[in-house]
């Protein structure tokens, strides 16, 4: 069956700091990979999506980056982390467009101060 | 492009009371319609689904939700709460058959459960 993983669950980091969150996918190939975020209030918002490897496409220009060095990875990160960052973050897979629903991650909550 | 309303970002029930979410949708062709659930501090989890086929589709922990194409709706319900069916509940669309790989998300629900 597939699982996916996301790590850390929870990262306080300070303003100016670098940021580095990963998500892996076992059990399938060539998912469908996205990066949400959640804000208090705010709903889920799409960060990036990818269909294959390098292959990243952002929804929201910010100080985020994303990267996919392999097929079943999907790693997040920032160069300078800003207070507006703080949010959980949600990593999700699915098969094709998305058509039967994504899988979610658990989610890692982070806290910029 | 499709969008999704979810009416009421709070919903209070007692314990053993009927859960009614209301979700309403405009595409413009039918979608596939979701609904997942989400505890404090977790990823989401999916409940239930509608593609295609029967209209009624039932999901884990006792939920169900009806297409209906004439009123674009696909609200979810339950017969009777439960304390641990509080959490927040979104709604989500997808339009099928086309190069669109996101979902649509409603804003969500909380619902909070009285004993």
């Amino acid at each position: 069956s597939q699982t996916i993983h996301q790590w850390p669950a929870t990262l306080v980091q300070p303003v100016g700091s670098p940021l580095s969150l990963e998500c892996t996918v076992e059990g399938t190939s060539n998912p469908n990979l996205y990066w949400y975020r959640q804000a208090a209030g705010r709903g889920l918002q799409l960060l990036f999506y990818s269909v294959g490897i390098g292959q990243i496409s952002s929804e929201v220009p910010q100080n985020l980056s994303a990267s996919r060095p392999q097929d079943r990875q999907f790693i997040l990160s920032s160069k300078k982390l800003l207070l507006s960052d703080s949010g959980f973050y949600l990593c999700a897979w699915s098969p094709l467009q998305g058509l039967f629903g994504y899988t979610f991650g658990s989610g890692t909550r982070l806290t910029v101060v | 492009a499709q969008s999704v309303t979810q009416l009421g970002s709070h919903v209070s029930v007692s314990e053993g009371a009927l859960v009614l979410l209301r979700c309403n949708y405009s595409s413009s062709v039918p979608p596939y319609l979701f609904w997942y659930v989400q505890y404090p501090n977790q990823g989401l989890q999916l409940l239930l689904k509608y593609t295609t086929g029967a209209t009624l589709v039932k999901g884990i922990n006792g939920f169900e939700a009806e297409f209906k194409k004439s009123e674009t709706s696909f609200h979810l319900t339950k017969p009777s709460a439960h304390m641990s069916d509080a959490a927040e509940y979104f709604c989500v669309v997808i339009r099928p058959r086309s190069n669109d790989y996101k979902l649509s998300f409603g804003a969500g629900t909380t619902v909070t459960v009285r004993a």
